[in-house]
This record gives structure tokens, C-alpha cells and sequence, in this order.
């Protein structure tokens, strides 16, 4: 199975800051990286796709980049909303595996 | 509008069983993939299984392969999960999520809670 490994596993930040997660894939995965976010309660919401790929309603301060092994998802300038639990997924070979999460706290 | 909703989740013993549906509205539900996606309390996703939009074709985690059973009913538009032999690890919300090509899960469900103790 495809191994992902996020960092950090949480994280404080304050509204208006820039915040990047990493996403580590344990072998090549091209381009099949998927970002969601998760609000305590809610189901996850896809926010990137493709690696790069802004999901449609999404605000265009959230960004993806990266191919092969590594990525990253930058939230340019947050936002009160912002503030969940962010993960992972790789979908170049079942099992699809997730990332275990970065938790984004108010600092 | 898109929308998915499961429902069957319970109390159940070790050992016991229980079916899972997730009902589809909003979309041709015959043209897409399925999967359920389970989380632990307080941990996070692991993917479950995948069925191909016509049902021909199934995937199953390590985990719970020759235990649960992935199935569809395009006529009636619903996903089902029948999970059998049930273990306390298997404790979990359950989400089905629809899978666009690429295999990103753009809609999810509200999930139902499977809770395995005696």
C-alpha cells in the first residue's frame, strides 16, 4: 500500500496568515493527490484535486502543487472558516490512502 | 442538488452484522463509482471499499476483505455496505462518497455511526 505522511500533524496560525501542509507519498503517485478538509462533526470537503486542481466553490485562496512524492496546500491568507482538520489522498492505486491529518488551530 | 444519505448504523455486537445503505439523489447514479470511506472516533479517514458504477467490478481495505460486501442498486438508486462479523476496530462513522475520474471524492454523505461493543 501507498504510504502518506503529512506535516505537521497540527498547527496554530492566526486569521491572515499564509499556512502550508506537506503531503509525503511513500512511492510516485504523479499527479492523483487530493486535499480535503474536515470540520469536527462534518463530513470531509474536497478542496484540491489533481494536485493543483481548485474544486469548484472553493475560494481561490486555497492552492495545491507538487508531482511524483511530494505536495503541499497553502492557504494563502486565513480565514476564521479556515480553521478544521486537513487531509491527504492519494488515488493512483487502491487502496486509496489518506494522509493522517494536519489540525489547524487558532493561535 | 447532489445528495447522499446513509442510514442503517447501530449498536451491534461482536461478531454480529449490519447493512449500511447510501441513498443517491441529484445525479445519474448508474455513472459513477462508489466507496465507502470509514472514521474511527477521533482518528482519521481509511478508505473501505469501491464498487464500479455498474457493479461488476469491487474492491475491499486488507481490513475487512471476505468480512463486508459492497453492492448497488441502480434501479433504485442506493449503495449498500453488508458488513458481517463484526469487530470492535470496525467502530466508525461510515461515509459513501461518489469518486469523479481521478478519483477524488467530490460528494460526501452525513455518515452513519457503527458502534461493535457488547
Amino acid at each position: 500500500d501507498i504510504q502518506m505522511t503529512q506535516s505537521p500533524s497540527s498547527l496554530s496560525a492566526s486569521v491572515g496568515d499564509r499556512v502550508t501542509i506537506t503531503c509525503r507519498a511513500s512511492q510516485s503517485i504523479s499527479s492523483y493527490l487530493n486535499w480535503y478538509q474536515q470540520i469536527p462533526g462534518k463530513a470531509p470537503k474536497v478542496l484540491i484535486y489533481a494536485a493543483s486542481s481548485l474544486q469548484s466553490g472553493v475560494p481561490s485562496r486555497f492552492s495545491g502543487s507538487g508531482s511524483g512524492t511530494d505536495f503541499t496546500l497553502t492557504i494563502s491568507s486565513l480565514q476564521p472558516e479556515d480553521f478544521a482538520t486537513f487531509y491527504c489522498q492519494q488515488s493512483y492505486f487502491t487502496p486509496y490512502t489518506f494522509g493522517q491529518g494536519t489540525k489547524l488551530e487558532i493561535k | 442538488e447532489v445528495q447522499l444519505v446513509e442510514s442503517g448504523g447501530g449498536l451491534v455486537q461482536p461478531g454480529g452484522s449490519l447493512r449500511l445503505s447510501c441513498a443517491a439523489s441529484g445525479f445519474t447514479f448508474s455513472n459513477y463509482w462508489m466507496h465507502w470511506v470509514r472514521q474511527a472516533p477521533g482518528k482519521g479517514l481509511v478508505w473501505v471499499s469501491r464498487i464500479s458504477n455498474d457493479g461488476s467490478s469491487t474492491n475491499y481495505a486488507d481490513s475487512v476483505k471476505g468480512r463486508f460486501t459492497i453492492s448497488r442498486d441502480n434501479a433504485e438508486n442506493t449503495l449498500y455496505l453488508q458488513m458481517n462479523s463484526l469487530r470492535a476496530e470496525d467502530t466508525a462513522v461510515y461515509y459513501c462518497a461518489r469518486v469523479q475520474r481521478g478519483g477524488y471524492f467530490d460528494c460526501w454523505g452525513q455518515g452513519t455511526l457503527v458502534t461493535v461493543s457488547s
